[in-house]
């Protein structure tokens, strides 16, 4: 069964100070990974994904992530974050599946990034 | 402007009734979802649907009921029987998978369901 886990809970950080939201998975097979972002009382916007090809991931609001398949990881980073990124983010995994989705979105806890002034 | 729209956006309830969580989009989407959102906890699946008049459970589907007779709606019923349904329900749809099975869910702004 595939899982993720989301290594902090929360991350304080000053305004224009890179940071990196840590995020990894298990699975016996291959697999997709998402990120999403949650503002509060929001729904879940998708930030990236990594589907295939290049390992780093450009994503909307300045976002990247690096998939590591030896480490089975997938963290996400921004080099200088604003006040505005202030949120919760999650990591999701979806098994490879030829022939049709499995609705099965597993997703980590969540980690929530305060910045700072 | 194309999405997925939940209402209401609160919602209070006495213990002991039932109550029906709006979920629409117009996307043409095949495949909605149902999850339920509880701090610290992540996203767990409670039903999902790929086509109309067909729908399965998810990881926590006790106490909960969904239908789902046309493409564009996938209602969410909250029964008496769920023992603690105060929380946050989002409803997501997804884009068909491709050759390679990749699926994108999408997700509308949330009920918080509140039970006094």
């Amino acid at each position: 069964a595939q899982s993720v886990t989301q290594l902090d809970s929360q991350v304080p950080v000053f305004e224009e100070a890179p940071v990196e939201l840590r995020c990894n998975y298990s699975s016996s097979v291959s697999v997709y990974l998402f990120w999403y972002v949650q503002y509060p009382n929001q729904g879940l916007q998708l930030l990236l994904k990594y589907l295939s090809g290049s390992t780093l991931v450009k994503g909307i609001n300045g976002f990247e992530a690096e998939f590591n398949k030896s480490q089975t990881s997938f963290h996400l980073r921004k080099p200088s974050v604003h006040i505005s990124d202030t949120a919760e983010y999650f990591c999701a995994v979806s098994e490879k599946n030829y022939g049709g989705s499995q609705g099965n979105l597993i997703f980590g806890k969540g980690t929530k990034l305060s910045v700072k002034p | 402007d194309g999405g997925i729209t939940q209402s209401p956006k609160y919602l209070f309830r006495k213990e002991g009734q039932n109550v029906t969580l709006s979920c629409e989009q117009n996307l043409n989407h095949d495949a909605m979802y149902w999850y339920r959102q509880d701090p610290g906890q992540g996203l767990r699946l409670i039903y999902y649907s790929q086509i109309v008049n067909d729908f399965q459970k998810g990881d926590i589907a006790e106490g909960y009921s969904v239908s789902r007779e046309k493409k564009e709606s996938f209602p969410l019923t909250v029964t008496s029987a769920q023992k603690n349904p105060t929380a946050f329900y989002l409803c997501a749809s997804s884009t068909p998978p491709d050759a390679g099975g990749v699926d994108t869910q999408y997700f509308g702004p949330g009920t918080r369901l509140t039970v006094l």
